[in-house]
């Protein structure tokens, strides 16, 4: 079945480490997109990536970075510098950049201890 | 800065009751709104809308968006327990016109 893959589905990080988060897509959508969800602030952009070897910061990219080295692949790393990384992290993808209807993963829950 | 606003921010209601979902926008070239169901952890496409005053349905829920007042609602009928989830809504648009902006979501509780 095509579908999105996040890896892990918890993960657990001490202060000052980096950690990277997996999405996997097997759908050949363009476009891949990682997006932070706290109580009550609903979704907020990250990163996004409109096609292979390409992607672009999004509303909160500090602290975070990514690669999109292969079509299907979009890793996101949490580094050191983010300062509140305890969040649920959703990755998502639209089959091409401007078609809206986003197939999202079932989300990596990051607690910092 | 693009701005989605949902209202309420919760909702309990017992099976049988009807609830309407409200969603504000302000975004910059803006090309459709969404509406997601969110049950546990991945959210899953109920409505896409870009017509102005055309509803969309789908069982007992249906949707509609007013472009001139920059406002959508979702309507659930007849809400059964598997209704209980978070509805998010996201307007597209922005400056980067796949950029979907959303809002805080809507906490929907629905008791047998």
């Amino acid at each position: 079945d095509g579908g999105i893959t996040q890896s892990p589905k918890y993960l657990f990080r001490k202060e000052g480490q980096n950690v990277t988060l997996s999405c996997e897509q097997n759908l050949n959508h363009d476009a891949m997109y990682w997006y932070r969800q706290d109580p009550g602030q609903g979704l907020r952009l990250i990163y996004y990536s409109q096609i292979v070897n390409d992607f672009q910061k999004g509303d909160i990219a500090e602290g975070y970075s990514v690669s999109r080295e292969k079509k299907e692949s979009f890793p996101l790393t949490v580094t050191s510098a983010q300062k509140n990384p305890t969040a649920f992290y959703l990755c998502a993808s639209s089959i091409l950049w401007n078609s809206y209807g986003y197939t999202f993963g079932s989300g990596t829950r990051l607690t910092v201890v | 800065e693009d701005k989605v606003v949902q209202s309420p921010l919760s909702l309990v209601v017992h099976e049988g009751d009807t609830v309407t979902l409200n969603c504000s926008y302000e975004v910059t070239n803006f090309r459709s709104l969404l509406w997601y169901k969110q049950e546990k952890k991945a959210p899953t496409f109920l409505f896409m809308l870009t017509s102005s005053g055309i509803e969309k349905k789908s069982g007992r829920l249906s949707s509609i968006l007013d472009k001139k007042e920059l406002f959508s609602i979702l309507n659930i009928t007849a809400t059964q327990t598997g209704d209980s989830a978070v509805y998010l809504c996201g307007a597209a648009g922005g400056t980067s016109y796949g950029k979907l902006t959303f809002g805080q979501g809507t906490i929907l509780t629905v008791h047998p």
